[in-house]
């Protein structure tokens, strides 16, 4: 079955840098994109972007453009995503989820960012 | 970017029906968008239940469907049950290089 299975919770200082791994499994990760997206505490959706694993291409939400970039390594069926030059509101969970139906989540990556 | 709206709040009571509606800033919704709805539940990870406007998953319950209706995306549920209650966020595709945007989303209150 389709899974897909995050890294841990991360704890950031304002400035720094975070990178967030998502593992695929039971399906030919090259064959659909993988979008990020974030939700801070009590708040809503906010979609960050997506990478199409086959190709390395991405496209960004505007709001990110500057800060985030997504990679992907295929020998490992791993997508990543780094945010850089961390605030105070970045603090939220971090999904990935699998194109063409979102049928598939990661179950969330808690990011706090914390002086 | 385009602003993506709905109804920040709704009740419906246990059997009832309620649409919920998604609206853009650019003007009507379309197919073009390919408007999903997500489900989710407090704690939970966000679960799709509808994508291209009108499509289901396997473990999406008969009672939900969705549609276009009057230039805006719109989640009918017909029958709702207790576990329904939920927050539900629409989201809409913009141009060819299909970047997307959440809707606010929708407290769904059974009662």
């Amino acid at each position: 079955q389709v899974q897909l299975v995050q890294s841990g919770t991360e704890v950031k200082k304002p400035g720094a840098s975070v990178k967030v791994s998502c593992k695929a499994s039971g399906y030919t990760f090259t064959g659909y994109y993988m979008h990020w997206v974030r939700q801070a505490p009590g708040q809503g959706l906010e979609w960050m972007g997506w990478i199409n694993p086959n190709s390395g291409d991405t496209n960004y939400a505007q709001k990110f453009q500057g800060r985030v970039t997504m990679t992907r390594d295929t020998s490992i069926s791993t997508a990543y995503m780094e945010l850089s030059t961390l605030r105070s509101d970045d603090t939220a969970v971090y999904y990935c989820a699998r194109d063409r139906g979102w049928s598939s989540w990661g179950q969330g990556t808690l990011v706090t960012v914390s002086s | 970017q385009a602003v993506v709206t709905q109804e920040p709040s709704l009740t419906v009571s246990p059997g009832g029906t309620v649409t919920l509606t998604c609206g853009s800033s650019t003007g009507a919704v379309t197919s073009g968008h390919y408007p999903y709805w997500f489900q989710q539940k407090p704690g939970q990870a966000p679960r799709t239940l509808i994508y291209d406007t009108s499509n289901k998953h396997s473990w999406t319950p008969a009672r939900f469907s969705g549609s276009l209706l009057g230039g805006k995306a719109a989640l009918t549920l017909a029958g709702a049950q207790p576990e329904d209650e939920a927050d539900y966020y629409c989201f809409l595709s913009y141009s060819g290089a299909r970047p997307w945007v959440f809707g606010g989303g929708t407290k769904l209150t059974v009662l």
